[in-house]
């Protein structure tokens, strides 16, 4: 099984649909993050989880919903997107999000989304 | 101002050349930096991280590290076609984690 998965890995909605995307990593991680990836933009460090605690959130618009049941799952429920919310979401995890800063973080393959 | 940026590119080299690739960051108090490789369509991987000043090497990679001028660099030896790809750099504040724009890559056969 591979690090990081995430499902699904392409996902079109309309903007009054609710649908979840998925995050599994088998790297035996405590942190895990939500990134959300638009064209010609920086990596946009959206949620931080750290040992199944929500320790970030970016000023997320609340139609962005994770979830965290326990240190190997990560959700991310939407609602009500709009199509400017149409990018590739990544999801990643580390050992833990060390205040050191020496957090190495491995990326799933992403869930292209598009929002009509 | 942002917090790292790179040159969007596209650089291009020819095969088996050095490819060098900066990056600058904003936080002096940045600890820890990464450079990873996305291919179109995929996902960011870990090429190399660094957290002291000087030069990490890892196979044709080097990084380099100047945090008196607050600066990363990635050193691709011998370039193959195969190393075509967007590269990003990373910073990590210990509290913040913040990436480049990325820059594109071609290596030209």
């Amino acid at each position: 099984e591979t690090g990081v998965t995430q499902t699904p890995r392409h996902l079109v909605m309309g903007m009054t649909n609710k649908k979840s995307l998925k995050c599994e990593q088998h790297l035996g991680h405590n942190a895990m993050y939500w990134y959300k990836q638009s064209a010609k933009k920086p990596l946009e460090l959206m949620f931080v989880y750290n040992f199944k605690e929500q320790t970030e959130n970016n000023s997320v618009p609340s139609r962005f919903s994770p979830e965290c049941p326990n240190s190997s799952h990560l959700f991310l429920h939407l609602h009500t997107l709009q199509p400017e919310d149409s990018a590739l979401y990544l999801c990643a995890s580390s050992q833990e999000r060390a205040s050191s800063g020496q957090e190495t973080q491995y990326f799933g393959p992403g869930t292209r989304l598009l929002v009509l | 101002q942002k917090e790292v940026e790179q040159n969007s590119g596209p650089l291009s080299v020819p095969e088996g050349a050095i490819a060098s690739l900066n990056c600058t960051y904003s936080d002096r108090g940045s600890q820890s930096f990464f450079w990873y490789r996305q291919y179109s369509g995929k996902s960011p991987e870990l090429i190399m991280f660094i957290y002291s000043n000087g030069d990490k090497e890892d196979g044709r990679f080097t990084a380099q590290l100047n945090k008196a001028s607050q600066y990363v660099s990635l050193l691709i030896r011998d370039s193959q076609p195969s190393d075509s790809a967007t590269y990003l750099c990373a910073v990590s504040t210990g509290n913040q984690f913040y990436f480049g724009t990325g820059t594109s890559l071609t290596v030209i056969p």
